[in-house]
């Protein structure tokens, strides 16, 4: 059975940048052809499709976020990672990690989702 | 790049049908069959009900449907149970290797 599970700091400060892994277990996040994404949720707020890469590395990211995404893999460690620059109080939110179902289809929904963790933006 | 409209809050009796729509542009939703819908219990993680406009995972009551006409998407429930009350989000592919969410709908069981 996939699991994902993300860890990173919980607290960042303000114009610093955000940094969190999900570590996948269950599958390999280099031999099939799935989409692994970030998507976040503001506390009391709906979800946002932070950005996903391909299986290959290549990355998508959404525009409203413009330069500040960077979404990478290391085969090695079989994770993924998101970074996040710039950060302000805006993007306070829990952040999860996810996976499309049935592979090879970007927005054909997440079908595999990580615990989701918190993070806190200070000033 | 928008979010996709949905209703804030819907609500429906046991044993009832309810559906939640899902409106968006013919640059996602109309042009694209890749639709889903994400149900979310109160401080739980979201789990996928419906993917690829109409489709069901596996573990997914029959009781819940997804369809599409031209740029709206519909979440339909039928036989409402309690276990229902959740918040149900649409998504959609939006083109150029984009994706979007809508703003979510309350569902509460009467």
């Amino acid at each position: 059975q996939l699991q994902l599970q993300e860890s990173g700091p919980g607290l960042v400060k303000s114009s610093e940048t955000l940094s969190l892994t999900c570590s996948v277990s269950g599958g390999s996040i280099s031999r099939s052809s799935h989409y692994w994404g970030w998507i976040r949720q503001p506390p009391g707020k709906g979800l946002e499709w932070i950005g996903s890469i391909y299986y290959t590395g290549s990355t998508y990211n959404n525009p409203s976020l413009k330069s500040r995404v960077t979404i990478s893999l290391d085969t090695s460690k079989n994770h993924f990672s998101l970074k996040l620059s710039s950060v302000t109080a805006a993007d306070t939110a829990v952040y999860y990690c996810a996976r499309d179902l049935t592979g090879g289809i970007l927005g054909g929904g997440f079908g595999y989702w990580g615990q989701g963790t918190l993070v806190t933006v200070s000033s | 790049q928008s979010a996709l409209t949905q209703p804030r809050s819907v609500s429906g009796s046991p044993g009832q049908s309810v559906t939640i729509s899902c409106s968006g542009t013919s640059s996602d939703i109309g042009g694209y069959n890749y639709v889903s819908w994400h149900q979310q219990h109160p401080d739980k993680v979201p789990k996928l009900m419906i993917y690829d406009v109409s489709k069901r995972p596996s573990g997914v009551p029959d009781r819940f449907s997804g369809s599409k006409s031209g740029n709206t998407a519909s979440l339909t429930i039928s036989g409402l149970q309690a276990e229902d009350e959740a918040d149900y989000y649409c998504c959609s592919y939006a083109g150029s290797y984009t994706v979007v969410f809508g703003g979510g709908t309350r569902l509460t069981v009467l």
